[in-house]
């Protein structure tokens, strides 16, 4: 299979502060990954599309200059929350499709983001 | 992208096999139907994926009807520790898979 590795796991941070987390392909090169959050017992929602080398896309209600995400190479894309409060905490998961030919995609173990 | 749609809870007890259904109308030729099981604080699992008619591996079943408007994913002697949030996405890799609300399967004993 494929795997995908997020850091850290869980971040707990003040009001007001950035916040980084970062999405790795361990074992596979990732064209594109995407960012998802999930809010407590509610469905993932797609925040963007990463692409390497390129500008991210962002759903429709997601504020790019808050949720800044950089895809550097094939193996890494970063979401970095900015200057978060406390109704940015949420489970972020990102995914990335494989350079296989395989049809789905491989989801990241998560990151808890608590904004005190 | 195809809009799906599951039934929002199952129950079912150890040792049943358990069939849950999506209906995914506006299929696109090129998506194929991907099931995922996700258990609390943690990312989604892929479970299996399939484009037409039936597909089995050592976990599940896929069976998908000719027209491909729905799918059911089978999983048979389910366990408690089959307990989760199951969600089936159409799409293909290189699109952005929106989910729907998912699935939420409880096993008891």
């Amino acid at each position: 299979g494929a795997v995908v590795s997020q850091h850290p796991s869980r971040v707990i941070c003040k009001s007001g502060t950035s916040v980084k987390i970062e999405c790795r392909s361990l074992d596979f090169q990732a064209t594109t990954m995407f960012w998802y959050r999930q809010f407590p017992k509610k469905s993932l929602m797609l925040m963007a599309t990463s692409n390497e080398g390129s500008k991210a896309t962002y759903e429709q209600g997601v504020e790019k200059d808050k949720f800044l995400i950089n895809h550097a190479s094939l193996t890494l894309s970063t979401l970095t929350v900015t200057s978060a409060h406390p109704e940015d905490s949420s489970f972020y998961i990102c995914s990335a499709s494989t350079d296989r030919g395989e049809e789905t995609q491989y989801f990241g173990p998560g990151t808890r983001l608590l904004v005190l | 992208l195809a809009k799906t749609t599951q039934p929002i809870s199952m129950d079912s007890y150890e040792g049943q096999e358990v069939n849950i259904t999506c209906s995914h109308n506006n299929i696109a030729t090129n998506d194929y139907i991907t099931w995922y099981q996700q258990f609390p604080s943690q990312g989604p699992r892929f479970i299996i994926q399939g484009y037409k008619t039936k597909v089995t591996n050592e976990v599940a079943s896929l069976f998908i009807p000719a027209d491909r408007k729905s799918s059911t994913l089978s999983l048979p002697r389910v366990s408690l520790s089959d307990t989760a949030v199951y969600y089936c996405l159409v799409g293909d890799n290189n699109n952005d898979m929106r989910f729907g609300a998912g699935t939420r399967l409880t096993v008891k004993p």
